[in-house]
């Protein structure tokens, strides 16, 4: 079984200050990690994935994430944060490489304050 | 980039009425396709899988009677949301893989049904 926890629900942040969006994971087998953002009525958009190689991830929009299996963690950040950053963020977890049946969590709503 | 669209976008219908809402992926032919269902404020729900050709395969507690799915075709599902009520209002959202490619969904826009 797989799980996926997201602490934090709201996060606010100054426009350029350090983003940090916590995700923490459960899983019995090796796991695959993603971040999604959602944007208003719209549709998941990938933000990034780590899938076994690198421990760093970098992704689209200046977002990175760091894999640590020792603590269970996927934690997305990203240096500056931009007023168009505002958005809903999803960590999921798969077991499979071709990252079928997400495992969600519940979403961390990113405010940034100007 | 793979895109999956949704139609419609928008839906409002009356209690008892049948909704139908396609998912389509636009440029790549896609043999399983995945349907969520996000309340307000909270996370997606994997309701189903939806198989090409043959029967949709769904998660525990969803009425498999209450949301017929069918893929009919390699860019084609639809999910269909019969004899809705007001408790069924929620944001749907397809989603399917990319055949070869290394662990990425394409999601859909996601369709907002309002039942009155």
């Amino acid at each position: 079984a797989q799980s996926v926890t997201q602490l934090g629900s709201h996060v606010s942040v100054s426009e350029g200050a350090l983003v940090l969006l916590r995700c923490n994971y459960s899983s019995s087998v090796p796991p695959y990690l993603f971040w999604y953002v959602q944007y208003p009525n719209q549709g998941l958009q990938l933000l990034l994935k780590y899938t076994s190689a690198a421990t760093l991830v970098k992704g689209i929009n200046g977002f990175e994430a760091e894999f640590k299996k020792s603590e269970t963690s996927f934690h997305l950040t990203k240096p500056s944060a931009h007023m168009s950053d505002a958005a809903e963020y999803f960590c999921a977890v798969s077991s499979n490489f071709g990252n079928e049946k997400l495992t969600f969590g519940t979403g961390t709503r990113l405010t940034i304050i100007p | 980039g793979a895109v999956v669209s949704q139609h419609p976008s928008w839906v409002i219908c009356k209690s008892g009425t049948s909704v139908k809402i396609e998912c389509r992926s636009l440029d790549f032919q896609a043999t399983t396709m995945f349907w969520y269902r996000q309340f307000p404020k909270q996370s997606l729900m994997l309701m189903a899988t939806s198989n090409e050709g043959s029967k949709a395969t769904y998660e525990q507690g969803v009425e498999k009677d209450k949301f017929l799915i069918n893929h009919a075709s390699l860019t084609l599902s639809t999910l269909t949301v019969t004899s809705a009520h007001p408790e069924d209002s929620s944001f749907y959202i397809c989603s399917a893989p990319l055949a070869g490619n290394t662990g990425e969904l394409f999601f859909g826009e996601g369709s907002r049904l309002t039942v009155l």
